[in-house]
């Protein structure tokens, strides 16, 4: 079974500062990946996802960006923070070309000031 | 369209008392898959079950159980005797096939306290 590594675990940045967080995937291959935002007491918020290496798909407009550089590898990144991007930042992995659950990871909390 | 209505935000309970979660869900597709998840303060999603919809049976997994029905385009979960440690956000989620393998469409959570 997949284990889903994120790092870091919580992270506090200043406005306008870069982000990077990243995600990694043990246990499958040619996984789809996924980055989730759920806002404080909120429901998820699907951001980006990849059907594999180099490809991202962008399900809402926002002053974030993704890559997959490795198979199993996503990063999440912004040039510039806003306060609105606070949040829970969740990874989640699902094996390729199907209609399984999807694994989550730990997850990142990010506290934009 | 897809969607994931789960009208109850909150639920209190004491420890040992029954409880239901409602999930209501729609799709035009014949072919979907239905989930639960849980989130524990900790936050990190846990997954619970997964239903196709070719498979109406219930299924039951030690104090939780599952109903699904697609008359009423139903999946409600039910904890029996719950406890503390049941505590937590409950996500019910839906995949079908024309929004494609990899849209996980999410209800609004329902958040379970549980009280001794």
């Amino acid at each position: 079974s997949q284990t889903i590594h994120q790092w870091p675990a919580t992270l506090v940045q200043p406005v306008g500062s870069p982000l990077s967080l990243e995600c990694t995937v043990e246990g499958t291959s040619n996984p789809n990946l996924y980055w989730y935002r759920q806002a404080a007491g909120r429901g998820l918020q699907l951001l980006f996802y990849s059907v594999g290496i180099g490809q991202i798909s962008s399900e809402v407009p926002q002053n974030l960006s993704a890559s997959r550089p490795q198979d199993r590898q996503f990063i999440l990144s912004s040039k510039k923070l806003l306060l609105s991007d606070s949040g829970f930042y969740l990874c989640a992995c699902q094996e390729i070309r199907s209609y399984n659950e999807q694994f989550f990871g730990p997850g990142t909390r990010l506290t934009v000031l | 369209a897809q969607k994931v209505t789960q009208a109850q935000t909150e639920i209190s309970v004491v420890e040992k008392e029954d409880v239901t979660l409602d999930c209501v869900y729609e799709t035009r597709d014949t072919t979907y898959y239905l989930f639960w998840y849980k989130q524990p303060p900790s936050g990190e999603l846990v997954f619970l079950i997964r239903r196709n919809s070719f498979d109406e049976q219930n299924e039951i997994s030690g104090r939780y159980s599952w109903n699904f029905q697609k008359s009423t385009s139903s999946f409600n979960f039910t904890i029996t005797a719950s406890q503390v440690v049941d505590s937590a956000v409950y996500f019910c989620a839906l995949i079908s096939s024309s929004g494609g393998y990899n849209k996980l469409i999410f209800g609004a959570g329902t958040r379970l306290a549980v009280h001794p």
